[in-house]
């Protein structure tokens, strides 16, 4: 158990349906990062929030947006849904914004049909 | 921009093999490099860092060595085991504000008995 927590596990829905994906960072983690792991596109940054504010944009469509709350998790929230989005969806935290690598959670794997 | 980039998998090699995963970067600076494995069904793991050059990063058999002259990061283990298949990521983080890693594809590595 890495210490990153992410539900659910795996997610199916359809076309033009909108999923939130949960993530509750390592104890003592402020930065949370999430990334989507497709097999035509690798691993993508999307989007990292520090302590509850954003400090960092990648990728990420504008059909997807995501936040962090006080207690620190974050959600990813996808709308609009294309068969297109089917992918991993990884969250990571680490401490700071130190150069030490992060923790991955286990991932959430979403299935649009 | 960023980015790296690793050799094509999938790499199949026989137990107690010795293994190299090649990895070259482009970067601005000096940036921070990594190697994730990711085990089937699971999120990454950081496998093993370097913050400077000529540091060399090691854990559970595996070492790499940060080269700026030739901007590599070439993963090598001498002998390899069976429970080492996985997807190996090498990846870099810049040293400046925002703590964002970029990946390369990954390269899958098969070990047979």
């Amino acid at each position: 158990d890495s210490g990153v927590t992410q539900t659910p596990k795996h997610l199916i829905t359809a076309t033009g349906q909108r999923v939130t994906l949960r993530c509750s960072p390592r104890s003592g983690d402020l930065s949370v990062y999430w990334y989507q792991q497709s097999l035509d596109q690798g691993l993508q940054f999307l989007i990292q929030y520090y302590n509850g504010e954003e400090r960092a944009k990648g990728n990420i469509l504008e059909r997807f947006s995501a936040q962090q709350f006080p207690d620190l998790h974050s959600e990813l929230n996808l709308s609009s849904l294309e068969l297109g989005d089917s992918a991993l969806y990884f969250c990571a935290s680490s401490v700071d914004r130190s150069s030490y690598g992060y923790t991955f959670g286990s991932g959430t794997r979403l299935t649009v049909v | 921009g960023n980015s790296v980039t690793q050799m094509e998998g999938p790499v199949t090699l026989s137990e107690e093999a010795f293994l190299t995963i090649n990895c070259t970067y482009t970067a601005t600076g000096y940036p921070s490099l990594f190697w994730y494995v990711q085990y089937p069904g699971e999120g990454l793991q950081l496998l093993l860092k370097a913050t400077k050059a000529d540091d060399k990063g090691s854990n559970k058999g595996f070492e790499a060595t940060y080269r700026k002259e030739t901007t590599s990061f070439h993963l090598e283990k001498g002998s390899v085991q069976v429970s080492d298949s996985a997807v190996y990521f090498c990846a870099l983080s810049p040293n400046n504000a925002g703590n964002m890693l970029t990946f390369g594809g990954g390269t899958r590595l098969m070990v047979k008995p």
